[in-house]
């Protein structure tokens, strides 16, 4: 069956970096892109951007050009996000969902919370 | 940027009842929208898909309509697991912008 598992929960200092990790099985990896959604404690989901699982470009939000980085391991069917110099407003959950269009698979989330 | 607008932001609803939550896209969306239900401590999950297609196992009470700018999730005979957060989100074209959500309680 097809799954997305995220890595487990990350605790950080402000300006540290965090990768979070998401790995796909049952289904075939570069024949679908990669997208992540953040979700702050109490609030709606904000998408991020995307990653072509095919040619490794990525997409960015335009909330999320500066500090964001998304990248693959396809040998791993592996999809990562890296955030650097955390700040506080940073604290969510994380999630990686397949999009064939809209979002029909999810990650369970990664919980990153950014405190000093 | 488009801007999608979810109405109203909350709800209480009794079992069996039929509640109608409304998408409003800052401009027309040519049907590229989903709706997502949530529940607290887990993922979304995608219950309609351009618009009006229901997505495989979703119950026949979950009904999408709408067109152009308005968009419409319907729930018909609500049950209690049907509590939680309902999205919409522009679909198929950046930025995928989901509404702000709409939070149904049972009564």
């Amino acid at each position: 069956q097809i799954q997305l598992v995220q890595s487990g929960p990350e605790l950080k200092k402000p300006g540290e970096s965090v990768k979070i990790s998401c790995e796909a099985s049952g289904y075939s990896f570069t024949d679908y892109a990669m997208n992540w959604v953040k979700q702050a404690p109490g609030n709606g989901l904000k998408w991020m951007g995307w990653i072509n699982t095919q040619t490794g470009k990525p997409t960015y939000g335009d909330d999320f050009t500066q500090r964001f980085v998304f990248s693959l391991e396809t040998s791993a069917n592996t999809t990562y996000l890296q955030i650097n110099n955390l700040n506080i407003e940073d604290t969510a959950t994380y999630f990686c969902t397949r999009s064939q269009g809209y979002f029909d698979f999810w990650g369970p989330g990664t919980m990153v919370t950014v405190s000093s | 940027n488009i801007v999608m607008t979810q109405s109203p932001k909350s709800m209480s609803i009794s079992v069996g009842d039929r509640v109608t939550m409304n998408c409003r896209a800052s401009r027309n969306v040519y049907n590229n929208i989903a709706w997502y239900q949530q529940k607290p401590g887990k993922s979304p999950k995608v219950l309609i898909y351009l618009a009006s297609n229901r997505y495989t196992g979703v119950p026949d009470r979950f009904t999408g309509s709408g067109s152009g700018t308005d968009y419409t999730l319907t729930i018909n005979s609500v049950q209690a697991e049907d509590a939680a957060f309902y999205y919409c989100q522009r679909i198929y074209i950046s930025p995928r912008t989901f509404g702000g959500g709409t939070k149904l309680e049972l009564k």
